[in-house]
């Protein structure tokens, strides 16, 4: 299986300041159809995770731009720009290349 | 609006088996594939599986293999997933979630089911 790992495993931000989690893989998710096969999700306390960002740099369907997301191969990085109240969970970021899927252990950010 | 919503939460006793459902509409069923992932108390998420509605067909997680079955029914545009032989060890959070075939991501998930293992 690949194993992804993140860093930190927790972050503390002041709102209006900009945050960046890192995410590796164990071996490259780039295809053959040029994307990344990794993505980002958030879990807000007490919610079902949400899709921030899809196929390593692609911001899912409402999800601000003050959210982004970069890198290739085996590392990865999700940057918030200017952090908000409401950004407080745990990041996650999970490879889709193999059948056997796998997330990263999450980060948690907090205000 | 798309929604996948899930049954109830459960109590079960070790060694006894559990079958949590997830209730797909707003799309088209059979176009999309339905995931299972679990995440236990204060741990992160695991995935444990995937189930493609068109056909059928699954692939499990190896942690799991064995134990898991994903099946479906079209007529309800319901997902099932049975666990056997619980331990403590199986006590989590269950989702359902749909993958975008374009994404290659999960875009919408369920509530989450609340399995609790203990005797």
């Amino acid at each position: 299986d690949i194993v992804m790992t993140q860093s930190p495993l927790s972050l503390s931000v002041t709102p209006g300041e900009p945050a960046s989690i890192s995410c590796r893989s164990s071996q490259s998710l780039f295809y053959s159809t040029g994307h990344n096969y990794l993505d980002w999700y958030l879990q807000k306390p007490g919610q079902s995770p949400q899709l921030l960002i899809y196929l390593g740099s692609h911001r899912a369907s409402g999800v601000p731009d003050r959210f982004s997301g970069s890198g290739s191969g085996t590392d990865f990085t999700l940057k918030i720009s200017r952090v908000e109240a409401e950004d407080v969970g745990v990041y996650y970021c999970m490879q889709a290349l193999e059948s056997q899927l796998t997330f990263g252990g999450g980060t948690k950010v907090e205000i | 609006q798309v929604q996948l919503v899930q049954s109830g939460a459960e109590v079960k006793r070790p060694g006894a088996a559990v079958k949590v459902s997830c209730k797909a509409s707003g799309y088209i069923f059979t176009s999309y594939y339905i995931h299972w992932v679990r995440q236990a108390p204060g741990q992160g998420l695991e995935w444990m599986g995937i189930i493609k509605p068109s056909g059928g067909s699954t692939t499990y997680g190896q942690k799991l293999q064995g134990r898991v079955t994903m099946t479906c029914d079209t007529s309800t545009s319901t997902v099932y997933m049975e666990l056997s032989s619980l331990t403590s060890e199986d006590t989590a959070v269950y989702y359902c979630a749909r993958e975008r075939p374009d994404y290659h991501a999960f875009d919408f998930w369920g509530q989450g089911t609340m399995l609790t293992v203990s005797s």
